[in-house]
């Protein structure tokens, strides 16, 4: 059965101050993997899909990457505006998450 | 750009009572799901559904729940008798391929008193 594991549980960096979130995952065959963001009792936003290591992408000031075992979600120069909850998923149609990164930007 | 919906925004219902949550997934979409999230839990997958037909389901997904996409628009999620443990936020996603992203609604607050 697939398994995420997501770490920090919680992160609280300076405005400007990079930091990355990790993503351990264990799948009998890789399908995806999913980069969400959720704000307080809202919806999970897409942010990236990966499909295969060595894969990176990038959205402003996030860049995903993607290695056999793990995924990292960069965030570089983060603004108060990038507090969120940042989870990870991997599947096709059913979606694994983990429990996510609770990200918290003080200003 | 387009977005997924679903109505209501909060539901409170007596235990025992059925409800019936509803969605509009991305008109170009073919591909629907069911996802709940209880309080401070993982977000976790009930089901999905494609060509009106269920294609997978999860152990949660027991006989007292149940799809159906009763228009060309809409995608319903009905459970028949709720317990005090379905209290939860439940969100329809939709995507345009089965491998491809979902894109989420902003979920529906079901409260079981």
């Amino acid at each position: 059965e697939d398994q995420v594991t997501q770490s920090p549980e919680a992160l609280r960096l300076q405005e400007g101050e990079s930091s990355s979130l990790n993503c351990s995952y264990t799948v009998s065959g890789l399908r995806g993997l999913f980069w969400y963001r959720q704000d307080p009792g809202k919806g999970p936003e897409f942010l990236f899909t990966l499909y295969s290591a060595g894969e990176e992408k990038e959205k402003e000031r996030l860049k995903a990457t993607l290695t056999k075992k793990e995924s990292f979600l960069h965030i570089t120069a983060p603004k108060p505006e990038d507090s969120a909850t940042y989870l990870c998923a991997v599947g096709a149609q059913k979606l694994v998450f983990g429990q996510g990164t609770r990200l918290t930007i003080n200003p | 750009e387009p977005e997924v919906t679903q109505t209501p925004s909060h539901q409170v219902t007596q235990m025992g009572q059925e409800v019936i949550l509803r969605c509009v997934p991305i008109s170009n979409h073919l591909y629907f799901y069911w996802y709940r999230q209880i309080l401070g839990q993982k977000v976790e997958f009930l089901v999905s559904f494609y060509n009106n037909e269920i294609s997978e389901k999860s152990e949660i997904f027991d006989d007292q729940f149940s799809v159906e996409r009763p228009d060309g628009s809409n995608f319903t999620l009905k459970i028949r008798s709720t317990k005090l443990e379905d209290s939860a936020m439940y969100f329809c996603a939709s995507s345009e391929a089965p491998r491809g992203e979902q894109f989420f609604g902003p979920g529906t607050r079901l409260t079981v008193l």
